[in-house]
């Protein structure tokens, strides 16, 4: 099956500096790669995603960009908020399964 | 629209005793799912169902068995507690040719 990392696991930043988290998969066949954050105590939100024929996609403050060749994706924060503080996944999709990364905690110090 | 609910939200239970967990979506939603959540580990596929009458394993199915006999209604249930169990459990849906899976509020159960 699909394995993804992510990396890092914890990532502190001051608010306003960017903050990067990075993914690889396994299975070239993947073709979908959402990002999901997750407050303390809240379920799982989308927050961004992309597909495996588009390399780089934004929204506001959040990109993503994908590598197809290197089976790895990245996600950028811009100008960061303490209200960007949370847990954030990143997951592969072949078809209608998700395989999740472990998770990265970002903590925005003010 | 409520979207995805789950029931209950907490429980205590003592080993080797059984529970139902249920996740209801009103978004008529084909794909259902069960996942479990514990720190470090992201969220990992339990079961999952493509449709009504239809379920199918996991990554971790073993402890657990499911039903889907609506299509708006996916349960999880365990028929011998462990403690190795102790865990919080999200149901999630997504539509037929649409990626974007819709998780619940979460079921944070404890089994001592």
């Amino acid at each position: 099956g699909e394995n993804v990392e992510q990396h890092p696991s914890t990532l502190s930043v001051q608010e306003g500096d960017s903050a990067v988290i990075k993914c690889t998969y396994s299975d070239s066949a993947s073709n979908y790669f959402p990002w999901y954050k997750q407050e303390l105590g809240k379920r799982p939100q989308l927050i961004i995603d992309i597909r495996s024929n588009v390399g780089e996609k934004k929204d506001q403050r959040i990109a993503v960009t994908l590598n197809k060749t290197a089976k790895h994706f990245s996600l950028h924060i811009t100008e960061t908020q303490p209200e960007d503080s949370a847990v954030y996944f990143c997951a592969a999709s072949i078809g209608y399964k998700l395989s999740f990364g472990a998770g990265t905690t970002v903590t925005v110090r003010a | 629209n409520a979207g995805v609910t789950q029931t209950p939200k907490f429980r205590v239970l003592k080993t080797g005793q059984s529970m139902t967990l249920l996740c209801a979506q009103d978004m008529n939603h084909e794909y259902m799912y069960w996942y479990r959540q514990d720190p470090g580990m992201g969220l990992r596929l339990i079961h999952y169902s493509v449709g009504e009458g239809t379920t199918a394993k996991g990554e971790v199915p073993d402890g657990y068995n499911v039903s889907r006999l609506k299509k708006q209604n996916f349960l999880l249930g365990l028929e011998s507690a462990a403690p190795s169990q102790t865990s919080v459990y999200f149901c999630a849906s997504q539509g037929q040719g649409s990626n974007e899976q819709f998780f619940g509020p979460g079921t944070r159960l404890t089994v001592l």
